[in-house]
């Protein structure tokens, strides 16, 4: 069964910092691409960042690049999102999602990890 | 930024109805579309990509169609677990994006 389980999110204050992490389990964590994708509170989805199956490519939303950094560790079977210079419009449940190889949707989705950016 | 424009946005239904949602394209993304059932403090679930695919174990009464610009996700029967809401997302170039969410609320 694929399991994905996020976890080290939590309060922090406007342009802090905080390392959310995805642990998986379940298929060949290092044939698999995987994003992240938020959700504001009472808001819709949207995608964050990309990591391609080695790490050597990634893709970010215009909104958190620079500021935000995935990385992976495949003998850990985890990606990482290591977010800075948090705002408050970054508050919102992280969820880490195995793609589908190259055609860029969803097929398993973790529980999700609450982020909250406020003083 | 391809934008992903879902109408509309509260459909109001009843248990056996047939329903449509729609999806917009602010440029022709082929076929690579796909639809999410998301319910109340859980994780989206993938239904359907590559437009009409059904993801393995999604009941055969939901289906999607369409191409370019202008996609569909119907449910032919509803059954009072479909009562959700629903995300389209485009998975052609990123960045990638989802449409605004549908709510599928009971009449």
């Amino acid at each position: 069964e694929v399991q994905l389980v996020e976890s080290g999110g939590g309060l922090v204050q406007p342009g802090g910092s905080l390392r959310v992490s995805c642990a998986a389990s379940g298929f060949t964590f290092s044939d698999s691409s995987m994003s992240w994708v938020r959700q504001a509170p009472g808001k819709g989805l949207e995608w964050v960042a990309n990591i391609n199956q080695d790490g050597s490519v990634k893709y970010y939303l215009d909104s958190v690049r620079g500021r935000f950094a995935v990385s992976r560790d495949n003998a850990k079977n985890s990606v990482f999102l290591q977010m800075s210079s948090l705002r408050a419009d970054d508050t919102a449940v992280y969820y880490c999602a195995r793609d589908s190889g190259i055609y860029r949707y969803f097929v398993s989705w973790g529980r999700g990890s609450l982020v909250s950016v406020s003083s | 930024d391809i934008q992903m424009t879902q109408s509309p946005s509260t459909l109001s239904a009843s248990v056996g109805d047939r329903v449509i949602i729609t999806c917009r394209a602010s440029q022709s993304i082929g076929r690579w579309l796909a639809w999410y059932q998301q319910k109340p403090g859980k994780a989206p679930k993938l239904l359907i990509y590559k437009a009409s695919t059904l993801e393995s174990g999604v009941p055969s009464r939901f289906s999607g169609s369409g191409s370019g610009t202008e996609f569909t996700l119907t449910i032919s029967s509803l059954q009072p677990d479909d009562f959700a809401t629903y995300y389209c997302q485009q998975h052609n170039s990123y960045p990638i994006t989802f449409g605004q969410g549908t709510r599928l609320e009971i009449k």
